[in-house]
């Protein structure tokens, strides 16, 4: 059973700080892999995708990757409260090779407080 | 706007009833796909279709069906048979059949009663 895990918080974290998320996952062979953001009751919608280990940036957003440790980790510099939702981990175990590979996490609840 | 559109956005039935949901994009994806959410848990895959006439099961696809005759359109049909069907569920669709990049439809909850 190929597995994604997160922390399902909630995280809380000051306006203006750092969020850090983490995730691991269990087969050794992904390749792929994408953060989503979800907003209480709407859909999840991509922030984030990285293929190779290291930090990959976009605006406040870093997404680190060790293969090795088999973790994927989401960083949120100067964290606002419209941050606040939940952030789904998601791995590409390689199954299709498409997106039906996809395996999600369940997700970790951020609270950016004010 | 290129995008998804599910309907409808909220759902309420009675046991013993199937019911249809509705998924049609404009975004000339190849393949479409069907998840399921639960409270507090991840995205599971129901079905999944790579091309026009053909589809595949996921992880959890006893109790639906769906079918792909139009490129846009993939219907997911909850039948009777699903034991558990009250949950949110989000219909997405990837460029082509190797894409790893979803975008989703806005979502449909269904509510058994």
């Amino acid at each position: 059973q190929k597995e994604v895990e997160q922390n399902s918080g909630p995280l809380s974290v000051p306006e203006g700080a750092i969020a850090s998320l983490n995730c691991t996952y269990s087969d050794r062979v992904s390749q792929s892999f994408f953060w989503y953001r979800q907003y209480s009751g709407k859909s999840p919608e991509l922030i984030m995708s990285i293929y190779s280990n290291g930090d990959k940036e976009d605006g406040r957003f870093t997404a680190q990757l060790n293969k090795a440790s088999q973790y994927v980790s989401l960083l949120i510099r100067d964290s606002q409260p419209s941050d606040s939702a939940t952030y789904l981990c998601a791995v590409n175990t390689g199954r299709g090779g498409g997106a039906d590979g996809l395996t999600f996490g369940k997700g970790t609840h951020l609270i950016i407080q004010p | 706007d290129g995008g998804i559109t599910q309907s409808p956005k909220y759902l309420f039935r009675k046991e013993g009833q199937n019911v249809t949901l509705s998924c049609e994009q404009n975004l000339n994806h190849d393949a479409m796909y069907w998840y399921r959410q639960d409270p507090g848990q991840g995205l599971r895959l129901i079905y999944y279709s790579q091309i026009v006439n053909d589809f595949q099961k996921g992880d959890i696809a006893e109790g639906y069906s769906v079918s792909r005759e139009k490129k846009e359109s993939f219907p997911l049909t909850v039948t009777s048979a699903q034991k558990n069907p009250t949950a949110f569920y989000l219909c997405a669709s990837s460029r082509t059949a190797g894409a790893n990049v979803l975008t989703f439809g806005a979502g449909s909850r269904l509510t058994v009663l």
